[in-house]
């Protein structure tokens, strides 16, 4: 089964720009893997901020971005915020398999 | 509103059965596929399997196969997760998620259920 990799952890700082990335053991990560990025504070349940690599939610802010960069997925996060400090999560599909990465602890400060 | 509301926090004893559930309320059930996910803090979060309330067509992630039953009751508009003999691995949070299609990610969350399997 394909394993998919997330930066265990970044910082930024209030007003920044980050990118979060989601990478496969299978190779590039492309459209096909159809990526889904999710937000997690602690105590909730995750909250689903891009489908399809780059779709939005209604609820999702509007300073969240999804692309491919590099072979890998891509969260850019511009003009980060104190309340985005969270853990953020990736779904790759694999025909069908789905497999989250092991998440990224943003810590805004 | 879309709401998808699960059962509350169970503790239990190795071997013994559970079934834990997921109301969707708000949307057309019949119409969405639902998921569960498991969370624990060694694996983070692990796709267990989909359904389709609609006709409960259902895929299990392989490493979950035999190990859950996932069903729904498209009358109640209900989804379940259960197990048949529970195991102290089985300890962790299970979140339900509504997908578009059996082949998508999740947009809707349930609020999930803590389930504690402990002698």
């Amino acid at each position: 089964q394909a394993v998919v990799t997330q930066e265990p952890s970044l910082t930024v700082s209030p007003g920044g720009t980050v990118t979060l990335t989601c990478d496969s053991t299978t190779g590039a990560v492309t459209s096909g893997h159809f990526p889904y990025w999710f937000q997690q504070k602690p105590g909730q349940a995750p909250r689903t901020l891009i489908y399809d690599t780059s779709n939005k939610h209604s609820w999702t802010p509007g300073r969240f971005s999804g692309s491919l960069l590099g072979g890998k997925a891509a969260l850019t996060l511009s003009g980060a915020q104190p309340e985005d400090e969270a853990e953020y999560y990736c779904l790759l599909s694999y025909s069908g398999a789905r497999v989250f990465g092991g998440g990224t602890k943003l810590t805004v400060l | 509103e879309v709401q998808l509301v699960q059962s509350g926090a169970e503790v239990k004893k190795p071997g013994e059965s559970l079934k834990i559930s997921c109301k969707g309320s708000g949307y057309s059930f019949t119409h969405y596929w639902i998921a569960w996910v498991r969370q624990t803090p060694a694996k983070g979060l692990e796709w267990m399997g989909i359904i389709y309330p609609g006709d409960s067509d259902t895929r299990y992630s392989p490493s979950f196969q035999g190990q859950v039953t996932i069903s729904a009751d498209k009358s109640i508009s209900t989804a379940y997760l259960q197990w048949g003999s529970l195991k102290a691995s089985d300890t962790a949070m299970y979140y339900c998620a509504r997908a578009p299609g059996g082949d998508y990610g999740p947009d809707q969350w349930g609020q999930g259920t803590l389930v504690t399997v402990s002698s």
